[in-house]
C-alpha cells in the first residue's frame, strides 16, 4: 500500500521570501512518480511539478522545485519567490509503476499555504 | 482553451433525487477519472475509464456510476444522494494510465455539489 503524509495543515510566508512545503511517502514500488498539485480556492487542482523515482536530478519548473531525498523517502516542494497568488491548498501524491496501482494517484491530506503582503 | 471542462460548478439536488455530473475534454486523452474531495480532505477516487473500460475502486459504493458515451465525455450518476454525497467532484485526465512526468493527470474546475 501507498501513502503519503504532510504533516504542516497550514503553512504562512511572507511574499517574496521561500516556503518549503513538507511530504513524505512510503511505497514497496521501486519504481514510483512523486508530483505536487496546487487547488486554489476555486476548486481546479492544477499540477505543478513532477518526480520519478530513477530521476537522477531534482525537478524544477520555474519558481517550484522538488527536493528529493530517496533515502529518506521526501519529496519537499520549495516555492521561491512566493506570491499572493500562491495561496492555495497544495497536496502532494504519488503513484506506484506496478501491478494495479499504475494509474492511481495516492493523495496526501494538504498544506494550506497563505502568502502575506 | 479550457481542456477539461466540467458542468455545472455548482449543483443542488434533493435527498434522494438522482443528480447527473457531466466532464468533457479536449486533449483527446485515453483516460478519465472521477474524484470526491470532501471539505478539507484529500481527493478520492472513485473510477476511471481506460477508453471504454470501466474500473470501478473496490470502496466506492454502488449509488455512484459512471457512462463514457465517447473519447470527450464523461458522466457521474448519483442514484439517490444522500447527505454524506455532498462534496467537490473532481473529473481529471491523462493520456496513459502508466507513471512519467509527461503523462500527469490534468483536472477540471469541478462540481461542488450540495445535498438538501
Amino acid at each position: 500500500a501507498q501513502k503519503i503524509t504532510q504533516t504542516q495543515p497550514g503553512m504562512f510566508v511572507q511574499e517574496k521570501e521561500a516556503v518549503t512545503l513538507d511530504c513524505t511517502y512510503d511505497t514497496s514500488d521501486p519504481s514510483y512518480g512523486l508530483f505536487w498539485y496546487k487547488q486554489p480556492s476555486s476548486g481546479e487542482m492544477i499540477f505543478l511539478i513532477y518526480q520519478g523515482s530513477y530521476d537522477q536530478q531534482n525537478a524544477t519548473e520555474g519558481r517550484y522545485s522538488l527536493n528529493f531525498q530517496k533515502a529518506r523517502k521526501s519529496a519537499n516542494l520549495v516555492i521561491s519567490a512566493s506570491q499572493l497568488g500562491d495561496s492555495a491548498m497544495y497536496f502532494c501524491a504519488m503513484r506506484g509503476n506496478s501491478g494495479g496501482s499504475n494509474y492511481k494517484l495516492t493523495f496526501g491530506k494538504g498544506t494550506l499555504l497563505t502568502v502575506n503582503p | 482553451d479550457a481542456m477539461v471542462i466540467q458542468n455545472p460548478r455548482y449543483q443542488v439536488t434533493q435527498f434522494g433525487k438522482p443528480v447527473t455530473l457531466s466532464c468533457s475534454q479536449t486533449l483527446n486523452h485515453n483516460v478519465m477519472y472521477w474524484y470526491q474531495q470532501k471539505s478539507s480532505q484529500a481527493p478520492k477516487l472513485l473510477f476511471h475509464y481506460y477508453d471504454k473500460d470501466f474500473n470501478n475502486e473496490a470502496d466506492t459504493p454502488d449509488n455512484f456510476q459512471s457512462r463514457r458515451p465517447n473519447t470527450s465525455f464523461c458522466f457521474l450518476d448519483i442514484r439517490s444522494p444522500g447527505l454524506g454525497d455532498a462534496a467537490m467532484y473532481l473529473c481529471a485526465t491523462s493520456r496513459e494510465r502508466l507513471a512519467g512526468g509527461d503523462n500527469e493527470q490534468f483536472f477540471g474546475p469541478g462540481t461542488r455539489l450540495t445535498v438538501l
